[in-house]
């Protein structure tokens, strides 16, 4: 069965970047795009960008440019996301989920990522 | 950027009532590109919606989704108590998706 399994909670300082991975089993890796949603805590979900993995190529949302960085293993079949520059409005759940075009089915069980000096 | 706007942001109602949740969006969703998802307290969003109206698999019939436009519609007939819980749509039209600030449905 599909499976993506995140990385565990993080606690960052301001300043500092947080790279949180997303593996998947259960599927051909690269025939899906990998997308990340934040949820700051008690918020809505708010779209932090795509990876194709099979070329490596990304789309992030203006507001995320320039802090977001997506990258992916195709050996080992995980998606990465690094968030630079954290600041205290970061911490967030971070989700991996794996796109298609009837929806997004399948996704990670969320990482906890908590800015704090 | 298309902005989605939900309403109302809560509802309160009892089990065996049915609900209808509003999405609005800020310009055309073309292809009717809009989904719908559920989300309980620490879970992950359930798909439950896709392309407006087409529901994904293994959710029950009585979630239903409607609209085109800018203007769509959830609705949940004969809530069950496992229903409670809130609700997001989601636009995938543009290349930047966006989520509307979501509903929360709530035991009257």
């Amino acid at each position: 069965q599909v499976q993506l399994v995140q990385s565990g909670a993080e606690l960052q300082k301001p300043g500092a970047s947080v790279k949180v991975s997303c593996k998947t089993s259960g599927y051909t890796f690269i025939e899906y795009y990998i997308h990340w949603v934040r949820q700051a805590p008690g918020q809505g979900l708010e779209w932090v960008g795509w990876i194709n993995p099979r070329s490596g190529a990304t789309h992030y949302p203006q507001r995320f440019q320039g802090r977001v960085t997506m990258t992916r293993d195709t050996s080992i079949s995980t998606a990465y996301m690094k968030l630079s520059n954290l600041r205290s409005d970061d911490t967030a759940v971070f989700y991996c989920a794996r796109g298609s075009s009837s929806g997004w089915y399948h996704w990670g069980q969320g990482t906890l990522v908590t800015v704090s000096p | 950027e298309i902005v989605l706007t939900q309403s109302p942001g809560t509802l309160s109602l009892s089990p065996g009532e049915g609900a209808t949740l509003s999405c609005r969006a800020s310009q055309s969703v073309s292809s009717n590109y809009l989904a719908w998802y559920q989300q309980k307290p620490g879970q992950a969003p359930r798909l439950l919606i896709y392309d407006a109206s087409s529901r994904a698999t293994g959710i029950p019939d009585r979630f239903s989704g409607s609209g085109s436009g800018t203007d769509f519609t959830l609705t949940i007939s004969r809530l069950e108590p496992e229903d409670f819980a809130v609700y997001f749509c989601k636009q995938y039209a543009s290349s930047l998706y966006t989520f509307g600030q979501g509903t929360k449905l709530e035991i009257k």
